[in-house]
This record gives C-alpha cells, structure tokens and sequence, in this order.
C-alpha cells in the first residue's frame, strides 16, 4: 500500500515564511506533487518534485529527497491570500494518492 | 477557454434516491477521475478511467458507478446504496493516468434530505 504523512494544521505570520512537510511510503514512486485549494473552491496544481533537490516558482518552492521518502513546500513572504489547504499527491504510473492536507492560517 | 465543468453546484438527495453529477471537460484529456472530499479530509478516488468506454474502480467504489462514453465527459451516479453521500465531490482529468498534473471542476457539493 501507500500513505502519505503531512502536519493537520499550521498557522503563520503574514511576511514570513512557512514550511509544509510530507514524508511518503509508497512502491514506484516517481515524483511528488503540491496542490492548493482555498475553502470550497477546486485544487489547483502548484509543483512537481521528480529529482532531488530544490524547485522554485515564485514565492513558492518545493523540495524532494527520494532517499529519506520526505518533501516539503516552502511559503515565503506570506500573504492572506495563501490560507488555504495543501496536499501534497505521490505520482505512480496510476493515479495520483493524495495526501490528507495541510490547512495552513495566515495571521496578521 | 478549456477547462472542466461540473453541474450542478448543489445537489440534494433523498433517501433511496439515485443522483448523477455531470463532469465535462474540453481539455482533450484522456484520462478522467472522480474525488470524494470529507471535511479535513483529503482526496479519496471513487473511480477513474484512462480512455473512453474503459474505467476502473478507485479507493471508495462501493456505492457509485460510472460511464466513459464520451472522451469529453464522465458522469458519476450516486445510488442509494452510499449510505453516507454527503460530501464534496470533484472531477479531475489529466492528459495521462499517470500524469503529476491533474486539473480539477469546481466541485459539487451533495446533501442528503
């Protein structure tokens, strides 16, 4: 089987930076994807992890070490606007397994 | 503009009564997915088919079915045997099974009378 690990719920400071972790158990692992989605609204793909190493996308970047099973998302510079839930997904050569989700607060 | 619709928005269901919720989707994927969300909870897959006339069973399949008629659209029928239906549910298509991007609908949300 697989299973994915990542924190309920994580709260912030607006301007700061914030770190979403996700540790994964999965056979054919190929990469890891982040997704975003805003109360009632639809997840939308953020990045895609499939070597190791660092990713950046503009205030957003996402990490992944295949030999420790573990990824994460990095926030910085945090606006209201990115309170939202994560979920980070492993892709296999069949759907994506999503993970459970991160709700993360962005306080001022 | 591509992209994927559901329909509708709301639905309400009564008991013993079977629904069907609309996904289409104009993106020219091939594969297409259904997602049941619970409160704080995550994506579950219900079920998914990877080309037209051919679907498999996900995670939660007991209580659902589906068709894949068409490339463009993948309705999900809900019958009264889910005893628990009210959620949130989400179709997703991807250009592959495989792929690590999937592009969601808005969403429907489900409520049981």
């Amino acid at each position: 089987g697989q299973s994915l690990e990542q924190p309920s719920e994580v709260t912030a400071v607006e301007g700061a930076i914030v770190q979403i972790n996700c540790t994964y158990q999965t056979s054919g692992f190929y990469g890891l994807s982040w997704y975003q989605q805003h109360d009632g609204g639809a997840p939308t793909f953020l990045s895609y992890n499939a070597l190791d190493g660092l990713e950046e996308t503009g205030r957003f970047s996402s990490f992944l070490s295949r030999s420790d099973s573990y990824g994460y998302l990095l926030l910085q510079e945090l606006q209201m606007k990115d309170s939202a839930s994560y979920f980070c997904a492993v892709k296999r050569n069949t759907p994506l397994v999503f993970g459970k989700g991160t709700r993360l607060s962005v306080i001022a | 503009d591509g992209g994927i619709t559901q329909s509708p928005k709301y639905l309400f269901r009564k008991e013993g009564q079977n629904v069907t919720l609309s996904c289409e989707q104009n993106l020219n994927h091939d594969a297409m997915y259904w997602y049941r969300q619970d409160p704080g909870q995550g994506l579950r897959l219900i079920y998914y088919s990877q080309i037209v006339n051919d679907f498999q069973k996900g995670d939660i399949a007991e209580g659902y079915s589906v068709s894949r008629e068409k490339k463009e659209s993948f309705p999900l029928t809900v019958t009264s045997a889910q005893k628990n239906p009210t959620a949130f549910y989400l179709c997703a298509s991807s250009i592959g099974t495989g792929e690590e991007t999937q592009y969601f609908g808005p969403g429907t949300r489900l409520l049981v009378l």
